[in-house]
């Protein structure tokens, strides 16, 4: 059971929005501003796609965007295009103890 | 550019030591940032393992802490992650990253089985 909890399927048609959300504790995300979102497609190592709640790396389109409110962050990707359709995982800061927790993973399906 | 990679071999025998090895060029080990261990069950989610720093300041999963070793050797540019008593619910694919309060830079994975 992972520490941080997504949906597990999501989906929406191409030029939709579709939200991704991931509930931790506050001893996570209720507390630290170091939620990440990482893509992964089939067979390729995950790529972080936003990190401290809503910054992009370099190279991110502008459609990804990140938010967090209380105990849950969210993911929203706009303007779904067929490559966006992958495995997404949150992740945040636990403190010292725990470090890292990741949440276990939500399939995103372009319709 | 930052690039990462993962050496070790692919199986494991039940109740032996898992090791690996990422090799890390085109960012010096020493240069701040934490360098870290995540892995994944086939078909299943992400799980972070540990992160050190180049002066060997680690962080472990609270859930593997009994287990896992990282080290870092400044000299290659290389960490490195043991984990001992191995059993088939440690068999994954082993990432290693640029770690942190996240991880911006991947290496490609490895997949360690454990099986006799």
């Amino acid at each position: 059971q992972s520490a941080l909890t997504q949906p597990p399927s999501a989906s929406g048609s191409p030029g939709q929005s579709v939200t991704i959300s991931c509930t931790g504790t506050s001893s996570d995300i209720g507390v630290f501003n170091y939620v990440s979102w990482y893509q992964q497609h089939p067979g390729k190592a995950p790529q972080l796609i936003i990190y401290e709640v809503t910054k992009r790396p370099s190279g991110v389109p502008d459609r990804f965007s990140g938010s967090k409110s209380g105990n849950t962050a969210s993911l929203t990707v706009s303007g779904l295009q067929a490559e966006d359709e992958a495995d997404y995982f949150c992740s945040s800061y636990a403190g010292s103890n725990s470090f890292r927790v990741f949440g276990g993973g939500t399939k995103l399906t372009v319709l | 550019q930052v690039q990462l990679q993962e050496s070790g071999p692919g199986l494991v025998k039940p109740s032996e030591t898992l090791s690996l090895t990422c090799t890390v060029s085109g960012s010096s080990i020493s240069s701040g940032y934490y360098w870290g261990w995540i892995r994944q069950p086939p078909g299943k989610g992400l799980e972070w393992i540990g992160s050190i720093l180049h002066s060997g300041s680690t962080y472990y999963s609270p859930s593997l802490k009994s287990r896992v070793t990282i080290s870092v050797d400044t000299s290659k540019n290389q960490f490195s992650l043991k984990l001992t008593s191995v059993t088939a619910a440690d068999t994954a694919i082993y990432y290693c990253a640029r770690d942190g309060y996240s991880s911006d830079h991947w290496g490609h994975g490895t997949l360690v089985t454990v099986s006799s």
